[in-house]
Protein backbone atom coordinates (compact mmCIF):
# COMPACT_ATOMS: atom_id res chain seq x y z
CA UNK A 1 0.00 0.00 0.00
CA UNK A 2 1.00 3.62 -0.24
CA UNK A 3 1.83 3.96 3.46
CA UNK A 4 1.05 1.85 6.77
CA UNK A 5 -2.12 1.61 7.66
CA UNK A 6 -3.71 0.65 11.17
CA UNK A 7 -7.13 -0.33 12.50
CA UNK A 8 -9.19 0.83 13.84
CA UNK A 9 -8.35 3.78 14.53
CA UNK A 10 -9.81 4.57 17.78
CA UNK A 11 -11.17 1.30 20.01
CA UNK A 12 -13.22 2.32 23.27
CA UNK A 13 -13.57 -1.52 25.53
CA UNK A 14 -14.26 -2.42 28.90
CA UNK A 15 -11.96 -3.35 31.02
CA UNK A 16 -10.79 -6.93 31.00
CA UNK A 17 -11.96 -7.02 27.19
CA UNK A 18 -9.62 -8.57 24.80
CA UNK A 19 -8.86 -6.12 21.99
CA UNK A 20 -6.33 -7.02 18.70
CA UNK A 21 -5.22 -4.30 16.77
CA UNK A 22 -4.17 -4.62 13.23
CA UNK A 23 -1.26 -3.08 11.18
CA UNK A 24 -0.66 -3.13 7.60
CA UNK A 25 3.14 -2.05 6.88
CA UNK A 26 3.92 -0.51 3.48
CA UNK A 27 4.43 -3.61 1.13
CA UNK A 28 8.00 -4.66 0.60
CA UNK A 29 8.54 -3.47 4.41
CA UNK A 30 10.98 -6.03 6.47
CA UNK A 31 10.77 -4.57 9.32
CA UNK A 32 7.91 -3.80 11.61
CA UNK A 33 7.53 -1.93 15.00
CA UNK A 34 4.78 -1.65 17.59
CA UNK A 35 5.14 1.30 20.16
CA UNK A 36 2.89 2.83 22.77
CA UNK A 37 2.45 6.29 23.35
CA UNK A 38 0.49 8.21 26.03
CA UNK A 39 -0.58 11.61 26.11
CA UNK A 40 1.98 13.75 26.12
CA UNK A 41 4.47 11.40 26.30
CA UNK A 42 7.40 9.65 24.33
CA UNK A 43 7.50 6.28 22.19
CA UNK A 44 7.64 2.94 24.61
CA UNK A 45 9.55 -0.12 22.05
CA UNK A 46 6.53 -2.59 22.75
CA UNK A 47 7.71 -5.09 20.16
CA UNK A 48 10.44 -5.33 16.94
CA UNK A 49 9.94 -8.01 13.62
CA UNK A 50 12.39 -7.75 11.17
CA UNK A 51 12.05 -10.30 8.83
CA UNK A 52 11.91 -14.31 9.46
CA UNK A 53 14.41 -13.80 12.59
CA UNK A 54 12.96 -13.80 16.14
CA UNK A 55 10.68 -11.05 17.21
CA UNK A 56 12.25 -8.90 20.15
CA UNK A 57 9.45 -8.82 22.39
CA UNK A 58 11.89 -7.29 24.97
CA UNK A 59 9.36 -3.79 25.31
CA UNK A 60 6.24 -6.21 25.68
CA UNK A 61 4.68 -4.96 29.46
CA UNK A 62 3.04 -7.90 30.58
CA UNK A 63 2.14 -11.06 29.36
CA UNK A 64 -1.68 -9.93 28.41
CA UNK A 65 0.78 -8.45 25.43
CA UNK A 66 1.06 -10.30 22.21
CA UNK A 67 2.17 -9.98 18.90
CA UNK A 68 1.67 -11.62 15.58
CA UNK A 69 3.15 -11.23 12.30
CA UNK A 70 2.90 -13.54 9.43
CA UNK A 71 6.23 -13.32 7.07
CA UNK A 72 6.24 -9.53 5.87
CA UNK A 73 2.69 -8.90 5.85
CA UNK A 74 0.09 -8.05 8.70
CA UNK A 75 0.75 -7.60 12.19
CA UNK A 76 -1.91 -7.64 14.80
CA UNK A 77 -0.90 -6.63 18.42
CA UNK A 78 -3.11 -8.23 20.94
CA UNK A 79 -3.91 -7.18 24.51
CA UNK A 80 -6.19 -9.66 27.25
CA UNK A 81 -7.79 -8.87 29.64
CA UNK A 82 -7.25 -4.95 29.23
CA UNK A 83 -6.83 -2.71 31.85
CA UNK A 84 -7.56 0.88 32.86
CA UNK A 85 -3.75 1.84 32.28
CA UNK A 86 -3.36 0.21 28.74
CA UNK A 87 -5.50 3.03 27.62
CA UNK A 88 -3.15 4.85 25.01
CA UNK A 89 -2.18 5.20 21.15
CA UNK A 90 -0.83 2.14 19.73
CA UNK A 91 1.58 3.43 16.54
CA UNK A 92 2.95 1.02 13.98
CA UNK A 93 6.09 1.57 11.70
CA UNK A 94 7.39 0.01 9.11
CA UNK A 95 11.04 -0.02 7.17
CA UNK A 96 12.73 -1.79 4.40
CA UNK A 97 15.20 -3.84 4.90
CA UNK A 98 17.91 -1.24 4.47
CA UNK A 99 19.56 0.25 7.34
CA UNK A 100 19.76 3.40 6.41
CA UNK A 101 16.18 4.17 5.39
CA UNK A 102 13.65 6.15 7.56
CA UNK A 103 10.78 4.08 9.29
CA UNK A 104 7.50 4.92 8.29
CA UNK A 105 4.71 5.40 10.68
CA UNK A 106 0.58 4.64 10.86
CA UNK A 107 -1.58 7.09 12.33
CA UNK A 108 -2.04 4.98 15.28
CA UNK A 109 -4.97 3.34 17.51
CA UNK A 110 -5.91 5.15 19.87
CA UNK A 111 -7.37 2.67 22.56
CA UNK A 112 -9.29 3.69 25.59
CA UNK A 113 -10.18 1.08 28.35
CA UNK A 114 -13.31 2.51 30.58
CA UNK B 1 24.13 -0.33 24.53
CA UNK B 2 22.29 1.40 22.33
CA UNK B 3 20.87 4.58 23.43
CA UNK B 4 19.39 8.00 22.31
CA UNK B 5 19.63 10.72 24.93
CA UNK B 6 17.31 13.82 24.16
CA UNK B 7 18.30 16.08 27.20
CA UNK B 8 15.27 18.64 27.02
CA UNK B 9 11.59 17.91 27.86
CA UNK B 10 10.91 21.37 26.27
CA UNK B 11 12.07 23.71 24.64
CA UNK B 12 10.40 27.39 24.37
CA UNK B 13 12.02 29.71 21.56
CA UNK B 14 9.87 33.12 20.34
CA UNK B 15 8.85 33.46 16.70
CA UNK B 16 11.59 34.33 14.52
CA UNK B 17 14.43 33.20 16.75
CA UNK B 18 16.48 30.46 15.92
CA UNK B 19 16.04 27.04 17.60
CA UNK B 20 18.06 23.90 18.71
CA UNK B 21 16.64 20.88 19.81
CA UNK B 22 19.12 18.62 21.24
CA UNK B 23 20.28 15.06 20.70
CA UNK B 24 23.54 12.75 21.52
CA UNK B 25 23.08 9.35 20.74
CA UNK B 26 25.85 6.02 21.74
CA UNK B 27 25.69 2.77 19.27
CA UNK B 28 29.21 0.27 18.87
CA UNK B 29 29.02 1.45 14.82
CA UNK B 30 28.59 4.72 13.00
CA UNK B 31 25.62 5.69 13.30
CA UNK B 32 22.53 6.15 10.98
CA UNK B 33 20.20 9.15 12.73
CA UNK B 34 17.21 10.26 12.21
CA UNK B 35 14.58 13.24 13.29
CA UNK B 36 10.96 13.19 13.57
CA UNK B 37 7.94 15.22 13.82
CA UNK B 38 4.54 14.94 16.03
CA UNK B 39 1.81 16.83 15.39
CA UNK B 40 -1.17 17.46 17.82
CA UNK B 41 -2.92 14.28 17.69
CA UNK B 42 -1.01 13.17 14.15
CA UNK B 43 1.34 10.11 13.78
CA UNK B 44 5.12 10.57 13.65
CA UNK B 45 6.71 12.00 10.14
CA UNK B 46 9.83 12.04 9.03
CA UNK B 47 12.16 15.28 8.48
CA UNK B 48 15.52 14.13 7.41
CA UNK B 49 18.75 11.98 8.42
CA UNK B 50 22.14 11.29 8.28
CA UNK B 51 23.64 8.54 6.73
CA UNK B 52 27.26 9.66 5.49
CA UNK B 53 29.20 12.33 3.91
CA UNK B 54 28.07 16.19 4.60
CA UNK B 55 27.74 16.99 8.74
CA UNK B 56 25.05 19.11 7.94
CA UNK B 57 22.07 17.78 6.78
CA UNK B 58 18.90 19.25 5.42
CA UNK B 59 15.45 18.59 5.69
CA UNK B 60 11.68 19.13 5.71
CA UNK B 61 10.22 22.17 6.53
CA UNK B 62 13.32 24.74 6.59
CA UNK B 63 15.02 22.20 9.46
CA UNK B 64 18.12 21.01 9.43
CA UNK B 65 21.04 18.94 11.73
CA UNK B 66 24.68 18.74 12.36
CA UNK B 67 26.24 15.70 12.84
CA UNK B 68 29.14 15.89 15.04
CA UNK B 69 31.26 12.37 15.59
CA UNK B 70 33.38 13.81 18.33
CA UNK B 71 30.41 14.95 20.56
CA UNK B 72 27.88 12.12 19.42
CA UNK B 73 25.42 14.59 18.93
CA UNK B 74 22.98 15.42 16.06
CA UNK B 75 21.02 18.78 17.21
CA UNK B 76 18.02 19.72 15.17
CA UNK B 77 17.81 23.24 14.33
CA UNK B 78 15.98 26.20 12.34
CA UNK B 79 17.49 29.38 11.45
CA UNK B 80 13.82 31.05 12.47
CA UNK B 81 11.06 29.02 14.24
CA UNK B 82 7.46 29.45 13.44
CA UNK B 83 4.39 29.22 16.06
CA UNK B 84 3.53 26.48 13.72
CA UNK B 85 6.78 24.02 14.42
CA UNK B 86 4.95 23.99 17.61
CA UNK B 87 5.42 19.76 18.29
CA UNK B 88 6.63 17.08 19.86
CA UNK B 89 10.17 15.94 18.08
CA UNK B 90 11.76 12.80 17.83
CA UNK B 91 15.64 11.49 17.60
CA UNK B 92 16.15 7.91 16.43
CA UNK B 93 19.21 5.91 16.04
CA UNK B 94 20.59 2.28 14.36
CA UNK B 95 23.43 0.95 14.14
CA UNK B 96 25.22 0.70 10.51
CA UNK B 97 27.45 -2.31 11.27
CA UNK B 98 26.60 -5.58 10.04
CA UNK B 99 24.79 -8.52 12.25
CA UNK B 100 20.98 -8.43 13.35
CA UNK B 101 20.80 -5.67 15.06
CA UNK B 102 18.66 -3.50 13.05
CA UNK B 103 16.35 -1.96 15.47
CA UNK B 104 15.63 1.69 15.76
CA UNK B 105 16.38 3.53 18.78
CA UNK B 106 14.33 6.37 20.03
CA UNK B 107 14.67 9.21 22.20
CA UNK B 108 12.02 9.95 24.85
CA UNK B 109 10.83 13.20 22.47
CA UNK B 110 11.12 17.19 23.12
CA UNK B 111 8.03 19.36 23.11
CA UNK B 112 8.94 22.21 21.13
CA UNK B 113 6.64 25.72 21.63
CA UNK B 114 6.91 28.71 19.60
CA UNK B 115 5.38 31.78 21.21
CA UNK B 116 4.14 34.90 18.45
Amino acid sequence: GAGVSQSPSNKVTEKGKDVELRCDPISGHTALYWYRQRLGQGLEFLIYFQGNSAPDKSGLPSDRFSAERTGESVSTLTIQRTQQEDSAVYLCASSSFVRNTEAFFGQGTRLTVV
Amino acid sequence: AQSVAQPEDQVNVAEGNPLTVKCTYSVSGNPYLFWYVQYPNRGLQFLLKYITGDNLVKGSYGFEAEFNKSQTSFHLKKPSALVSDSALYFCAVRDSSPGNNRKLIWGLGTSLAVNP
